[in-house]
């Protein structure tokens, strides 16, 4: 079946530092990749998503790249804040079938 | 646009009672979804309506949960009765149809406490 494997947490960095997660999946068909994140007493929110191969999502100057030679969906930062402290967690959907599958989340924390 | 409402927001219950909580999606999205997340991991879906039918259930643990979606809005779902490893967060989530492209949009989660 399919599956999403990301990095082990929890992941802290200073303000300004760079931010990569990785996540990796496995899937059968096309699926479409995504990275939600969850803010502390919140519900899941869709931070971006790519839909075929070579597409990249981005948002909030959050930025992710789908690569299926390496079936990878890493997301990327270049100067992380404060705000951004939040668990984030890698999904794909379409696979073998419409669910969403999701990693086991990445909690990154941001130090002023 | 108002998002996806759950309540009650926490809810702390001894093992073997019953507990239920509630969903309301966004108006006018046909399908719904109840995920459980328990801590440390992703949400894993329990069930799936499309209007008032069951799509897909096939991870529920049908001996103590069940759900409902009365008149295709609304919905609830029951523990009865609750187990320790029940203890997670409830997250219901709603889009406008099934299918890939679809997106989901999540409510802030019910999160019970078994004792």
């Amino acid at each position: 079946g399919d599956s999403v494997t990301q990095m082990e947490g929890p992941v802290t960095l200073s303000e300004e530092a760079f931010l990569t997660i990785n996540c990796t999946y496995t899937a059968t068909g096309y699926p479409s990749l995504f990275w939600y994140v969850q803010y502390p007493g919140e519900g899941l929110q869709l931070l971006l998503k790519a839909t075929k191969a070579d597409d990249k999502g981005s948002n909030k100057g959050f930025e992710a790249t789908y690569r299926k030679e390496t079936t990878s969906f890493h997301l990327e930062k270049g100067s992380v804040q404060v705000s951004d402290s939040a668990v984030y967690f890698c999904a794909l959907r379409g696979g073998s079938n419409y669910k969403l599958t999701f990693g086991k989340g990445t909690l990154l924390t941001v130090n002023p | 646009e108002a998002g996806v409402a759950q309540s009650p927001r926490y809810k702390i219950i001894e093992k073997r009672q019953s507990v239920a909580f509630w969903c309301n999606p966004i108006s006018g999205h046909a399908t719904l979804y109840w995920y459980q997340q328990i801590l440390g991991q992703g949400p894993k879906l329990l069930i799936q309506f499309q209007n008032n039918g069951v799509v897909d259930d096939s991870q529920l643990p049908k001996d103590r949960f069940s759900a409902e979606r009365l008149k295709g809005v609304d919905s609830t779902l029951k523990i009865q009765p609750a187990k320790l490893e029940d203890s997670a967060v409830y997250l219901c989530a709603s889009s406008l149809g099934d299918g890939q492209f679809y997106e989901q949009y999540f409510g802030p989660g019910t999160r019970l406490t078994v004792t």
